[in-house]
């Protein structure tokens, strides 16, 4: 697609529930990136993946979180069991040829606001 | 472990006002550092960067310079504009340890009014 798609936009749940975000990529970009923005705070890094693997996947608050990527495009970020800590702006990137981390040139969507009750 | 540090907003500004967002950073080696821009209803995208120090980035009208002495990379604007109102942040890639996510700050809400 013309830039990175991210759904559902928002996302009401209560506590204890599973949800799952999604993230379609710009076409052609191998590297995929997930953050998460909690109110006042900075972008906290969660994963990254190159193509299908995910060689940093140091973010991930818990073991409650989870994310796939398959066929090098579309990524799902799965949260189990959630808490209300888990209340942010859930925010994917991707980026050409793999060297986001260092050229900076990430393309992000418009983010999942997840709300847990 | 590395950090970005940004002046707290919201900042408000009258327009044509000059404009200065602070931005420090702790990493090691050379990161690379960047300013991402968020308009309301959009994502984030790229506003400018710079590689090394004395670089300095431009876009839009914005200036940072790479300060390698002081750590810092703060954005600069002679003359803001209402279609400026926005979130900015300011971000390294921490190019010596590998580590390909980008390390952002807390970000900055400037407002412009006419």
């Amino acid at each position: 697609g013309a830039g990175v798609s991210q759904s559902p936009s928002n996302k009401v749940t209560e506590k204890g529930k599973d949800v799952e975000l999604r993230c379609d990529p710009i076409s052609g970009h191998t590297a995929l990136y997930w953050y998460r923005q909690s109110l006042g705070q900075g972008l906290e890094f969660l994963i990254y993946f190159q193509g299908n693997s995910a060689p940093d996947k140091s973010g991930l608050p818990s073991d409650r979180f989870s994310a796939e990527r398959t066929g090098g495009s579309v990524s799902t970020l799965t949260i189990q069991r959630t808490q209300q800590e888990d209340s942010a702006v859930y925010l994917c990137a991707s980026s050409a040829l793999g060297t986001g981390g260092r050229t900076g040139e990430l393309f992000f969507g418009e983010g999942s606001r997840l709300t847990v009750l | 472990g590395d950090s970005v540090t940004q002046m707290e907003g919201p900042v408000t500004l009258s327009e044509e006002a000059f404009l200065t967002i602070n931005c420090t950073y702790t990493a090691t080696g050379y990161p690379s550092l960047f300013w991402y821009v968020q308009y309301p209803g959009e994502g984030l995208q790229l506003l400018l960067k710079a590689t090394k120090a004395d670089d300095k980035g431009s876009n839009k009208g914005f200036e940072a310079t790479y300060r390698k002495e002081t750590t810092s990379f703060h954005l600069e604007k002679g003359s803001v504009q209402v279609s400026d109102s926005a979130v900015y942040f300011c971000a390294l890639s921490a190019r010596d340890t590998g580590r390909r996510a980008l390390t952002f700050g807390s970000g900055t809400r400037l407002q412009v009014q006419p």
